[in-house]
């Protein structure tokens, strides 16, 4: 039982370079999310996703696009990564809000660093 | 809005001494949950406590405890006899109803140092 798994656990890449970070979760939840968390910030939501095929945006979407194709996968697509990007970003998953499967688990990061 | 704020940007201490992270939220929601989560050196977050508005009853759990007190907004939490292990950077949340999920608020987290 993995709960919630993030690949990769870091990359590197150059200003304008795209990407993918994968989330997968075995916990059966409908509810998935991104985050970023920079230096004294705390984390800050980027998108989230409340069942398959569908996914929202969160306080600071610019820049990132998502997809929720299986209910299990939340992907996190950087189009044409730009230095502000560079921070930690992490998955996390949850029940149906509102009831108490509300925690929130994550996965264990992903430390991206755009040039 | 809701809001949450951790004060202790940073706190030292030495081993085997008890220690209080601060919290204190904002909200007018009467339903919301309260979470601390651990951040050790090796990057994960890792949940420790949920607890919901109508319950205000403290809790413990071997070293640690947490005192939600309403009248104050706040739910603080203390490690008794503080270990090595403890260092790491504790992060409280509030969530509240949203339309179709739960928001978390996070604080920017306190950063303790537990030294031998």
């Amino acid at each position: 039982n993995a709960g919630v798994t993030q690949t990769p656990k870091f990359r590197v890449l150059k200003t304008g370079q795209s990407m993918t970070l994968l989330c997968a979760q075995d916990m059966n939840h409908e509810y998935m999310y991104w985050y970023r968390q920079d230096p004294g910030m705390g984390l800050r939501l980027i998108h989230y996703s409340v069942g398959e095929g569908t996914t929202a945006k969160g306080e600071v979407p610019d820049g990132y696009n998502v997809s929720r194709l299986k209910k299990q996968n939340f992907l996190l697509g950087l189009e044409s990564a730009a230095p502000s990007q560079t921070s930690v970003y992490f998955c996390a998953t949850s029940g149906r809000g509102g009831t108490s499967t509300d925690t929130q688990y994550f996965g264990p990061g992903t430390r991206l660093t755009v040039l | 809005a809701q809001k949450v704020t951790q004060a202790q940007t940073e706190i030292s201490v030495v081993e085997k001494e008890d220690v209080t992270l601060d919290c204190v939220y904002e909200t007018r929601d009467t339903t919301y949950y309260l979470f601390w989560y651990k951040q050790p050196p090796s990057g994960e977050l890792v949940f420790l406590i949920r607890r919901n508005s109508f319950d205000e009853q403290n809790e413990i759990s071997g070293r640690y405890s947490w005192n939600f007190q309403k009248s104050t907004s706040s739910f603080n939490f203390t490690i008794t006899a503080s270990q090595v292990v403890d260092s790491a950077v504790y992060f409280c949340a509030l969530s509240v109803p949203g339309y179709n999920f739960n928001k978390f608020y996070f604080g920017s987290g306190t950063k303790l140092n537990v030294k031998p």
